[in-house]
């Protein structure tokens, strides 16, 4: 059964901070890794989608990494702004199923 | 393009009653996939649909059943409600079981 762990469970920084989320899971067959965001009592937000063939994707400020034999993948988020607090949650896509670790509570202070 | 939705956004039931939660995919998706997340912790898999077929469940028993229409959307019901039902229950829509998945805004069950 695969396994999900996201550390630290909360950060708190200044804002302009560069930061790193971790994100590991046992099972090394996955299809794809998606990172989201979710704000208090809201839906999921999509942030980035990585296929199982890929190392890496950014979107702007945002670039997740994806290192399958070692069962991690890391968000680093550049620059960071008080827009940026939120939970980001790291799910790790399987066969017709997807599984979350219970996320990471980021929160930048102005 | 309408993302997707879900229905009723609050709902409050009583121990024991049975209530059923509503999903309207993405245009053009055709694979729904149901959450539960307790306060504090990530979304747990109850179960995935395709072609109006069950296709994937996690740990869930069976009071927690589904379905889903002809065109493509998709209903969450439990039945014998107990106060650990209490959740946000998020519904996903992906083209095909193992694709990017879109969230909707998810349904706030509470049992009293």
């Amino acid at each position: 059964k695969q396994e999900v762990t996201q550390i630290p469970a909360a950060l708190s920084v200044p804002e302009g901070e560069n930061l790193v989320l971790n994100c590991s899971f046992t099972d090394s067959a996955i299809y794809n890794l998606q990172w989201f965001r979710q704000d208090p009592g809201k839906g999921l937000t999509s942030l980035l989608l990585i296929q199982s063939s890929q190392r890496e994707q950014t979107s702007g400020r945002l670039n997740a990494s994806l290192d399958k034999s070692s069962g991690r993948s890391t968000l680093y988020i550049a620059a960071s702004q008080p827009g940026d607090s939120a939970t980001y949650l790291c799910a790790v896509g399987g066969n017709n199923d997807m599984r979350f670790g219970a996320g990471t509570r980021l929160t930048v202070k102005p | 393009d309408a993302g997707v939705t879900q229905s009723p956004t609050h709902l409050i039931k009583t121990r024991g009653q049975q209530v059923t939660l509503r999903c309207s995919p993405k245009s053009g998706h055709d694979t729904v996939s149901w959450y539960q997340q307790a306060l504090g912790q990530g979304p747990q898999f109850i179960f995935q649909y395709y072609e109006e077929e069950e296709r994937q469940r996690g740990n869930f028993p069976d009071r927690f059943s589904g379905h889903q229409f002809p065109n493509y959307s998709s209903e969450l019901n439990v039945n014998a409600l107990l106060l650990g039902d209490s959740a946000l229950y998020l519904c996903a829509s992906s083209l095909g079981g193992s694709h990017e998945q879109y969230f909707g805004p998810g349904t706030r069950l509470t049992v009293t």
